[in-house]
This record gives C-alpha cells, structure tokens and sequence, in this order.
C-alpha cells in the first residue's frame, strides 16, 4: 500500500537557521502531496500541496518540491522564526476512485529557540 | 479558517465508562474523518464516512464505534473506555473533490 517516510526528529533550531524535512513517499498511481503542520495544542494545518510532478508547493516562507523520479517532497524555509515551532507531517492522497484518504508520515516536531 | 468542532477538548473517565466524542462541522462538507494520535505523534485514520448513512472503517483497527446521521455531526463511542484508548483524537472533513482536509482541535483522552 502507500506510504510515506519522513525524517523524525525532535529537531531544535536556532531562529533564522536554515530547515530541511525530509520526506518520501511509495505510492501505485499519481498521489497528491502534502505538507501538514501541528501547532501545540491545536488540530492540524494544511501548509502546502503539490498535485503532480515538477509543482512546487509554497506558504509562509515554506517550501517543497514535488519530485517525481527521486519520489521525495522536501520541506525548506531560509530562516526559520521561533514561531514555526511545531509538528510537521508529510502526507500523500492517491485519489484513487475519488477517496480523499490522507496516508501521513510519522511527524517531525520542530523546536525552534531565540 | 476551520469552522470543524470537537468538544470535549479534554476528557479523563474511568475505566468501563462508555464515551461520546462530538465533532461538528458548518461547512457542509459530506467527507469526515476520524484519526487517532499516539503519544509519538503518529497519526492513524480510524473511521471515515462518505455523507450521510455511510461510515467505514479505517487503517487502524478501533474498538470505538461512528454514526453519520446528519452531515454535519460525526461522533465517535467508546461503549467501554480502557487505559489502552488512552490518546488524542482528531477529527477532519472535507469536500468532494478537495484535496485539502479541515481539522478539528482534537479531544484528548485520558482513560484511569
């Protein structure tokens, strides 16, 4: 079945540090990608999506590439901000037969310090 | 943005009580979704339901029971709470069509 692996972590950064997030996915079809973000306490955020290949997803200074022939979809921001502390999932959806089902990796939490 | 709600936030009950999580969307959307999150964070779908009448199991194999009787109202039982339910769950919708999911606050479940 589909699935998605992505860095684990916990991972603490120092604001304005440069982040990567690691993700790959194995999926039968053409999934959509995507980047959830959890913020304490609270549900999840969609943060950004990408629908086929070569499409680069974009918000909040975040970043991530679709990439078809290394199956991957990097997260990336420049500069992180202590804000962005939180719990990162990457996700696919395959569509398949108009299902909407999201697979999620395992999370990432983010700590972001002054 | 999300107009999804879960009530209660927080729960602690004792072991064999039976529990009702509410979750409500004012969006009409007919695609709603239960996960439940383990303390690594990992996140599993439980149930999921396609409109009205329609409900289906997920991934992960739940003790717990749904019912969509109305589009907006997605609850979740537990007709007898164990320390093993002891999580946080999530509560999402979506639209035909949409590849984005909403999702609610979460409840977190804390069973003694």
């Amino acid at each position: 079945g589909d699935s998605v692996t992505q860095m684990e972590g916990p991972v603490t950064l120092s604001e304005e540090a440069f982040l990567t997030i690691n993700c790959t996915y194995t999926a039968t079809g053409y999934p959509s990608l995507f980047w959830y973000v959890q913020y304490p306490g609270e549900g999840l955020q969609l943060l950004l999506k990408a629908t086929k290949a070569d499409d680069k997803g974009s918000n909040k200074g975040f970043e991530a590439t679709y990439r078809k022939e290394t199956t991957s979809f990097h997260l990336e921001k420049g500069s992180v901000q202590v804000s962005d502390s939180a719990v990162y999932f990457c996700a696919l959806s395959d569509g398949q037969g108009g299902s909407e089902k999201l697979v999620f990796g395992k999370g990432m939490k983010l700590t972001v310090n002054p | 943005e999300a107009d999804i709600y879960q009530t209660p936030r927080y729960l602690v009950i004792g072991t064999g009580k039976k529990i009702t999580l509410e979750c409500s969307q004012t969006m009409g959307h007919d695609k709603m979704y239960w996960y439940q999150q383990d303390p690594g964070m990992e996140l599993h779908l439980i149930h999921y339901s396609y409109g009205v009448n329609s409900t289906e199991k997920g991934d992960l194999s739940s003790e717990s029971t749904v019912s969509r009787i109305r589009t907006e109202h997605f609850p979740l039982t537990l007709e007898s709470a164990r320390p093993s339910h002891t999580s946080q769950y999530l509560c999402a919708s979506s639209d035909w069509g949409a590849l984005k999911q909403y999702f609610g606050p979460g409840t977190r479940l804390t069973v003694t």
